[in-house]
């Protein structure tokens, strides 16, 4: 099966500007997840979506928000980007569950604020 | 609130030797531990889980409740060890991953 995917791979921005990034999950899996890596934060969970709806939030604020498609793909948005928002996005999926299944992940798309 | 703790951001240790990566947490729940890990210029995957209480790669780790611990463990390091390792909680109560910082493992010859 194919991995992950996630577009794009680099992205430079503005402050102030917004911005969508995608991610194709394994085909089968249900579930989508996205996490914010920083070296100062580390890896922080963002929220996850199963079968269109989301079902868990991290503590991030409102201008961090996503969906996700009937087949399965996600996006997430961030509008009014910040300097703080600089970070590497990961998107993982999984079949169903949280415990009882892998989370694989995506290769990350790296956003650069100015 | 729930929190994982690696206390070393870095791990140095010769070919052969055994290797110790620490990862307490804080949760009153019903735990899940995970380890992932990240090689250089490859993704971040899971390594193992507790509920699975196997050995991966030589791996093992054994979920202490007592001391709040799910160290990892190898008995002799291999140079492919090298990679950042994550200690990553979830439980019944918050259906989320919560990771710690990280530990960096780097195995010389």
């Amino acid at each position: 099966k194919a991995g992950v995917t996630q577009t794009p791979r680099y992205l430079i921005k503005t402050r102030g500007q917004q911005v969508t990034l995608s991610c194709s999950p394994i085909s089968g899996h249900r579930s989508v997840s996205w996490y914010q890596q920083t070296p100062g934060q580390g890896l922080q969970f963002l929220f996850e979506y199963f079968s269109e709806t989301q079902r868990n939030k991290g503590n991030f604020p409102g201008r961090f928000s996503g969906r996700q498609f009937s087949n399965s793909r996600s996006e997430m948005n961030v509008s009014t980007l910040e300097l703080g928002d600089s970070a590497l996005y990961l998107c993982a999926s999984s079949p169903g569950g949280w415990t009882q299944y892998e989370q694989y992940f995506g290769p990350g798309t790296r956003l650069t604020v100015t | 609130a729930q929190r994982v703790t690696q206390p070393e951001k870095l791990l140095s240790v010769f070919k052969g030797a055994p290797v110790e990566l620490k990862c307490n947490y804080s949760y009153s729940g019903s735990p899940e531990l995970f380890w992932y890990v990240q090689y250089s210029r490859q993704r971040l995957q899971l390594l193992l889980r507790h509920i699975s209480r196997e050995s991966i790669k030589g791996f093992t780790a054994d979920l202490n409740k007592g001391e709040t611990s799910f160290h990892l463990k190898k008995p002799f390091a291999q140079e492919e060890d090298s990679a950042m390792y994550y200690c990553a909680l979830s439980g019944s109560g918050f259906q989320k991953l919560v990771f710690g910082t990280g530990t960096r493992l780097l195995v010389s010859p």
